[in-house]
């Protein structure tokens, strides 16, 4: 079956600092890649995909994220996180055989102090 | 423009009662996806709609648990006889194509269940 596993449950880092948040998947067919987050009383939001082409993309507020195929892997970076960074993230997955619907992992919590 | 909406925001339920939460696409969406999202949890696939056509139930957790998009727009999911494990965020989200084609999908703020 197919999984979702985010190597972190909580990071806490101080403002300026560098973010990576590890993703990894299990399936073995072609897959669409994505990181949605959530921010405090938001709803969840994508910060950014994969579908094919270039395996480093970036996404909307400074967010990049590179898919390595040999790894199963979709990690997320971010050089110099900010407060407003503090949020859920959660690494999702669609196998491209499936109708589209996503697995998702169990989420980071990361939390930016001043 | 509007995203996708859902009511009620918040329900409390005891135990045995029915449920009827609501979603509205944002206008034009084909597809449309139900998820469950218990405590410390990602979302979890229960259903999704192709306009109004249920393709595929297989996260539905019991036969408590039913949806329906009559009109291809507005969607409901019913849970019949709550039970305390039923407690959870419940998501609605929206594709403006269909499913497996390359199409991001737009979240609603979920509906959050409590059930005593």
């Amino acid at each position: 079956a197919q999984s979702v596993s985010q190597h972190n449950h909580h990071v806490i880092l101080s403002e300026a600092a560098s973010l990576e948040l590890g993703c990894n998947y299990s399936y073995g067919g072609t897959v669409n890649l994505f990181w949605y987050v959530q921010y405090p009383g938001q709803h969840l939001q994508l910060l950014l995909k994969y579908f094919s082409g270039d395996p480093l993309v970036k996404g909307i507020k400074g967010f990049e994220a590179e898919f390595i195929k040999s790894k199963f892997s979709f990690n997320l970076r971010k050089p110099s996180v900010q407060w407003s960074d503090t949020a859920e993230y959660f690494c999702a997955v669609n196998a491209r055989v499936s109708w589209g619907k996503l697995q998702f992992g169990a989420g980071t919590q990361v939390v930016v102090t001043p | 423009g509007a995203g996708v909406s859902q009511s009620p925001r918040y329900k409390v339920a005891k135990r045995g009662q029915d449920v009827a939460l609501r979603c509205d696409p944002i206008s034009g969406h084909v597809s449309l996806f139900w998820y469950q999202q218990a405590l410390g949890q990602g979302p979890e696939f229960l259903t999704y709609f192709q306009n109004e056509a249920q393709l595929d139930k297989s996260g539905l957790p019991s036969d408590r648990f039913f949806a329906e998009r009559p009109e291809g727009s507005v969607s409901t999911l019913k849970i019949q006889r709550t039970q305390q494990e039923d407690s959870a965020v419940y998501l609605c989200a929206s594709s403006p194509g269909r499913a497996g084609h390359y199409n991001e999908q737009f979240f609603g703020p979920g509906t959050r269940l409590t059930v005593l």
